[in-house]
């Protein structure tokens, strides 16, 4: 299986300020690599496909990159409504799997 | 639109078996796969498995002499069986079903969960 580790496990940071969460995969996943948000309580969301290409409908705050095993989810200026936990996904080899995911609140 | 409803019994006996349903509603239904994915309380998510219309499935194999995913394509829905559910099992389960913009994608759209617990 493709291990996928994520950092920081959490972060706290402030409206406004601009957010990084990095994603590595054990080995190269040819971009097949997906962001979801998920707050408390509800279902994660889709944000990010092929490692850059926002969903239809989440804002242009969000952005991601990288390439190979190495990708970052950035978030420009952090919303208050964006305070929730993050997880990278693979979907180029079976079986997919996630990372550990990110917690973001409230500085 | 697309929305995903899932259904299910959500308190299971050990050695019981998981039934649980999602129905898609809106957007096409060729060439994307529909999944499961389960998420333990307070920790991270596993994926099970997907199927396509035809009736193709992907499992994972931790899971995959206990599993069963089944379509009915004329209603739009599909279908989870986990055998044998110990409280280990015990977890949200997600559907979901995929989506294309410049290319495709397994989760873009997912239901709203189901808590499932296993307990004697």
């Amino acid at each position: 299986d493709i291990r996928m580790t994520q950092s920081p496990s959490s972060l706290s940071a402030s409206v406004g300020d601009r957010v990084t969460i990095s994603c590595r995969a054990s080995q190269g996943i040819n971009n097949y690599l997906a962001w979801f948000q998920q707050k408390p309580g509800k279902a994660p969301k889709s944000l990010i496909y092929a490692a850059s290409s926002l969903q239809s409908g989440v804002p242009s705050r969000f952005s991601g990159s990288g390439s190979g095993t190495e990708f970052t989810l950035t978030i420009s200026s952090l919303q208050p409504e964006d305070f929730a936990t993050y997880y990278c996904q693979q979907y180029d080899s079976y079986p997919f799997t996630f990372g550990p995911g990110t917690k973001v609140d409230i500085k | 639109q697309v929305q995903l409803q899932q259904w299910g019994a959500g308190l299971l006996k050990p050695s019981e078996t998981l039934s649980l349903t999602c129905a898609v509603y809106g957007g096409s239904s060729s060439g994307f796969y529909w999944s499961w994915i389960r998420q333990p309380p307070g920790k991270g998510l596993e994926w099970i498995g997907e199927i396509d219309q035809s009736g193709s499935t992907n499992y994972n194999p931790s899971l995959k002499s206990r599993v069963t995913i089944s379509v009915d394509t004329s209603k739009n829905q599909f279908s989870l069986k986990l055998t044998s559910m110990t409280a280990a099992d015990t977890a949200m389960y997600y559907c979901a079903k995929g989506n294309c913009g410049g290319s495709c994608y397994p989760l873009g759209y997912w239901g709203q969960g189901s808590l499932v617990t296993v307990s004697s």
